[in-house]
C-alpha cells in the first residue's frame, strides 16, 4: 500500500509570496492531519479532516494558513501571505478510524523555506 | 493533556537491548500509549501501542504497569540503522488533534 505521500519535498519563497502544499493520504483513509515544526520547537497539531469536514482546526495559527480537502482525498495547506516565522517542516498523516488500533501514518513532510 | 517525559537522549552500542521509559502521570483513562520513530528528513514512524500491560510486535515491546503512569519501549538487539528520534505519545486514540501531543522525545544513538 502506498504510504503518505506530500509535495513537494522542499519549497523556498520569499515573505509575502503564497505557497501551496499538498497531501495525498493512504486510500481509504477518511481522517487527515496537518502537522508542523517550526524552528527548535517540537511537532505541533494544526488541524483534522474527517473525509472533507474540518473537525478541528484548533490548531491553525493564523487566518493566513487555509487548509481544504474538497471531495474527501487529498488536502492542500496554503499560506498566504507567507511570513519568516512560517518556515519549518509541514507533516501530513491520516489514519483509517479514530480507534485505538488504528495508528497516524506521517508523509515525509514538506520544509518550507521562506526567505 | 496528558504530559510525557522521557530522556532526551541515550547512546547504545550495537546488538543491545535498548529500554527507553517514558513518564505520563496524569494520563487519562481514555488515553493509550504511542511510540513513534522518526529519522532525519522523515517523517514520524509507528513503532507500537499499547493500554496496558505488555504489548509486541515484530520490531519492539511496550510494557505498561498496573498503574499506566510510565511506560517502556523495549527495543532488542539494535543496529545502527536504529539511530533515531523515539517519541512518546499518550492520547485518545478518538482524536489525534490537540491532545496527541509530541514532546522533544529521546534521540538514541547507536554506536559500533
Amino acid at each position: 500500500e502506498a504510504g503518505v505521500t506530500q509535495f513537494p519535498s522542499h519549497s523556498v519563497i520569499e515573505k509575502g509570496q503564497t505557497v501551496t502544499l499538498r497531501c495525498d493520504p493512504i486510500s481509504g483513509h477518511d481522517n487527515l492531519y496537518w502537522y508542523r515544526r517550526v524552528m527548535g520547537k517540537e511537532i505541533k497539531f494544526l488541524l483534522h479532516f474527517v473525509k472533507e469536514s474540518k473537525q478541528d482546526e484548533s490548531g491553525m495559527p493564523n487566518n493566513r494558513f487555509l487548509a481544504e480537502r474538497t471531495g474527501g482525498t487529498y488536502s492542500t495547506l496554503k499560506v498566504q501571505p507567507a511570513e519568516l516565522e512560517d518556515s519549518g517542516v509541514y507533516f501530513c498523516a491520516s489514519s483509517q478510524d479514530r480507534t485505538g488500533d488504528s495508528p497516524l501514518h506521517f508523509g515525509n513532510g514538506t520544509r518550507l523555506t521562506v526567505t | 493533556l496528558a504530559k510525557t517525559t522521557q530522556p532526551i537522549s541515550m547512546d547504545s552500542y550495537e546488538g543491545q537491548e535498548v529500554n527507553i521509559t517514558c513518564s505520563h502521570n496524569n494520563i487519562a483513562t481514555n488515553d493509550y500509549i504511542t511510540w513513534y520513530q522518526q529519522f532525519p528528513s522523515q517523517g514520524p514512524r509507528f513503532i507500537i501501542q499499547g493500554y496496558k500491560t505488555k504489548v509486541t510486535n515484530e520490531v519492539a515491546s511496550l510494557f505498561i504497569p498496573a498503574d499506566r503512569k510510565s511506560s517502556t519501549l523495549s527495543l532488542p538487539r539494535v543496529s545502527l540503522s536504529d539511530t533515531a528520534v523515539y517519541y512518546c505519545l499518550v492520547g485518545d486514540m478518538n482524536n489525534y488533534g490537540q491532545n496527541f501531543v509530541f514532546g522533544p522525545g529521546t534521540r538514541l544513538s547507536v554506536l559500533p
